[in-house]
C-alpha cells in the first residue's frame, strides 16, 4: 500500500465547476505539501500545511491530522488550472518528502 | 533570483554512456535533493544532501553519485546509463526540511537507448 493515496487519478471538469482532491497518507506528519504541475513539466508549491486550512486565491487546502486525510479544493475552476495536482507527506525513515502519484485535472472551456 | 536551474534540459544517451545533470540554486539553501519521476508514479528521492560535503541516499540511488562541494551546486552523475534510467529528473531545495518548502527546478528529460 502507498504510503500517500491521492484520488482521483485523473479529472475533467467543465469550466466553473468547484474541485475536490483527496489526498489520505499513512504516514505521521508535521506537514503536508499540495503541489502543481503544469504540463510543461515544472512543479511549485501550492501550499504547505500541518492543521486546519489555508486558502490562496481560487484554492483552498485543508488537512485534517486525525483522520490522515487532506483535500484541495479549487473554486471556479478555469482551463488554466488544468494540470497534476501532487500531495506530499514528510515520513519514512530518512523524514524525506513522499509523494502521491498526482492527480491530472483538465478543465474544459 | 533566478532559483534553482538545472541542465541540460534534454538528453538522449546510448546504453554505458555516462553524464552529469547539473543544479544550482541561488537562495542559499541548505538541502538539495535530487529526484526522478516516471510516468503514472510518484516522484522518487535519489540523493539529497544537507550541506556543503554532505551526501546521502535517497530511496532509489543504484546507478547514480552525487558531489555537493558547494553550497549551490549538486550534480548528478550517471555512470553507465542503462534504459532504466529514462525519466524526468528534477532538482529541488529548500532552507530546512520539515515544514520548509522544497523549490524545484525545470526538470531534465533524460531517454537511455
Amino acid at each position: 500500500k502507498n504510503e500517500v493515496e491521492q484520488s482521483p487519478q485523473n479529472l475533467t471538469a467543465q469550466e466553473g465547476e468547484f474541485i475536490t482532491i483527496n489526498c489520505s497518507y499513512s504516514v505521521g506528519i508535521s506537514a503536508l505539501h499540495w503541489l502543481q504541475q503544469h504540463p510543461g513539466g515544472g512543479i511549485v508549491s501550492l501550499f504547505m500545511l500541518s492543521s486546519g486550512k489555508k486558502k490562496h486565491g481560487r484554492l483552498i487546502a485543508t488537512i485534517n491530522i486525525q483522520e490522515k486525510h487532506s483535500s484541495l479544493h479549487i473554486t471556479a475552476s478555469h482551463p488554466r488550472d488544468s494540470a497534476v495536482y501532487i500531495c506530499a507527506v514528510y515520513g519514512g525513515s530518512q523524514g524525506n518528502l513522499i509523494f502521491g502519484k498526482g492527480t491530472k485535472l483538465s478543465v474544459k472551456p | 533570483n533566478a532559483g534553482v536551474t538545472q541542465t541540460p534540459k534534454f538528453r538522449i544517451l546510448k546504453i554505458g554512456q555516462s553524464m552529469t545533470l547539473q543544479c544550482t540554486q541561488d537562495m542559499n539553501h541548505n538541502y538539495m535533493y535530487w529526484y526522478r519521476q516516471d510516468p503514472g508514479m510518484g516522484l522518487k528521492l535519489i540523493y539529497y544532501s544537507v550541506g556543503a560535503g554532505i551526501t546521502d541516499k535517497g530511496e532509489v540511488p543504484n546507478g547514480y553519485n552525487v558531489s555537493r562541494s558547494t553550497t549551490e551546486d549538486f550534480p548528478l552523475r550517471l555512470e553507465l546509463a542503462a534504459p532504466s534510467q529514462t525519466s524526468v529528473y528534477f532538482c529541488a531545495s529548500s532552507y530546512s526540511k520539515d515544514g520548509y518548502e522544497q523549490y524545484f527546478g525545470p526538470g531534465t528529460r533524460l531517454t537511455v537507448t
